[in-house]
């Protein structure tokens, strides 16, 4: 257990729905990081938080948002979803200029 | 724009050592590695800062040229548990930590 939770771990859905995953880091971490994993392929930097605020955006699309919450977990809602947007979905967090810490990922599987 | 890895893929025998390299075409900060075993979320292996460097992990150390933008992770006297991808990341500067990583490269040790 890295200390950083992700729920839930498989998600299939149909295209055009919404869903939502969500992260709880490590304990004292305050940045929260996303990264989408698409099959086979390298970590795509989407967004990231710090103590509840956006500090960086990477290429996230319009269809996707996120928040940190005052307890810091944080939620990566996808809407609209299309085939494309089957992949893992990673959560990391860390502190300051020390080593991420990721999640053990969510599979998301659009039908 | 995302660092540069090199070589995409690798095939040693246990035993064997090999070097990873990864490029930016931008001032660093730092340099981050991890490992990512099939259908697992990436584990850190270390960080190399600006202005220092830092080893640590079994047999396995890297190195951080500021002046070229460039790292490279040696793994040395391979065993079969180095099997997986390495990815590298870098941080641009020192406000957000925000990862970029590389593409990866495939790391197979055989016995």
């Amino acid at each position: 257990d890295s200390g950083v939770t992700q729920t839930p771990k498989h998600l299939i859905t149909a295209t055009g729905q919404r869903v939502t995953l969500r992260c709880s880091p490590r304990s004292g971490d305050l940045s929260v990081y996303w990264y989408q994993q698409s099959l086979d392929q390298g970590l795509q930097f989407l967004i990231q938080y710090y103590n509840g605020e956006e500090r960086a955006k990477g290429n996230i699309l319009e269809r996707f948002s996120a928040q940190q919450f005052p307890d810091l977990h944080s939620e990566l809602n996808l809407s609209s979803l299309e085939l494309g947007d089957s992949a893992l979905y990673f959560c990391a967090s860390s502190v300051s200029s020390y080593g991420y810490t990721f999640g053990s990922g969510t599979r998301l599987t659009v039908v | 724009q995302q660092p540069v890895q090199s070589p995409q893929a690798v095939i040693l025998r246990e035993g064997e050592d090999a070097v990873i390299n990864c490029s930016s075409s931008k001032a660093l900060y730092s340099v981050h590695w991890y490992r990512q075993k099939h259908g697992e979320a990436p584990v850190f292996l270390m960080i190399l800062l600006k202005g220092g460097e830092q080893k640590g992990h079994e047999k396995i150390s890297a190195s951080f040229n500021e002046k070229k933008q460039q790292s490279s992770l040696y793994l040395t006297a391979s065993q079969l548990s180095y099997s997986g991808t390495y990815f590298c990341g870098t941080v641009n500067n020192n406000a957000g930590n925000m990862l970029t990583f590389g593409g990866g490269t495939r790391l197979m040790v055989k016995p």
